[in-house]
């Protein structure tokens, strides 16, 4: 298995351009989250999915776009990208059965100039 | 509310040293309390988790300890070595694997 994986690792982007996440898990999961860190704040949820065709916003959804047509991609998109939008984004998937651990992406740096 | 309050920020301890981390939340609808290790370039892995139902768990040398009545909960690194230091993140499970994190602590044991 591969878990969790984003593309691309690192991206630069121009204020008002824009651009998708890529997130996929080979593990079936069907739960799926976006989340951003930033230094001091911790990791913030944007927005997520319990299933294929079902999503819903999370803390922090303003300027941000999902989709969730497959089990396995869970797509991110920035509308027209602002400084603010800078960070790291994670995706994160588990499970749906208990509280079985939630596995975390290797995550994309995102610079907004 | 949905917050989580982490303290310290940042923490530093000498090798077989006891690094205590914690954290306070709000909102009794919690019903998840996991803890995350991050290391630099990496994606936060989960380290330990509790049920609000019990007051303390051990593995290995992790140990939370949990306050229902007070809304708090601990996390304890016993005999730390080098190669513990990362940035140690609370989190609180709110349904539908939604997690709210604190804010993190950077955790430096010196050899």
């Amino acid at each position: 298995n591969a878990g969790v994986t984003q593309t691309p690792k690192f991206q630069v982007l121009k204020t008002g351009q824009s651009m998708t996440l890529q997130c996929a898990q080979d593990m079936n999961h069907e739960y799926m989250s976006w989340y951003r860190q930033d230094p001091g704040m911790g990791l913030r949820l944007i927005h997520y999915s319990v299933g294929a065709g079902i999503t819903d916003q999370g803390e922090v959804p303003n300027g941000y776009n999902v989709s969730r047509s497959t089990t396995e991609d869970f797509p991110l998109r920035l509308l027209s990208a602002a400084p603010s939008q800078t960070s790291v984004y994670f995706c994160a998937s588990r499970t749906s059965r208990g509280q079985e651990t939630q596995y975390f992406g290797p995550g994309t740096r995102l610079l907004v100039l | 509310q949905q917050q989580v309050k982490q303290s310290p920020q940042s923490l530093i301890v000498q090798k077989g040293g006891i690094p205590i981390i914690n954290c306070a939340y709000e909102n009794t609808a919690f019903d998840y309390f996991p803890w995350y290790q991050q290391f630099p370039g990496k994606g936060p892995a989960l380290l330990i988790a509790i049920r609000p139902d019990v007051s303390e768990k051990k593995e290995g040398r992790f140990t939370i300890s949990f306050n229902k009545s007070a809304k708090q909960f601990s996390l304890h690194i016993m005999d730390s070595q080098p190669g513990d230091s990362a940035t140690y993140f609370c989190a609180a499970s709110w349904g539908y694997g939604k997690l709210t994190f604190g804010q993190g602590t950077i955790l430096t044991v010196h050899p």
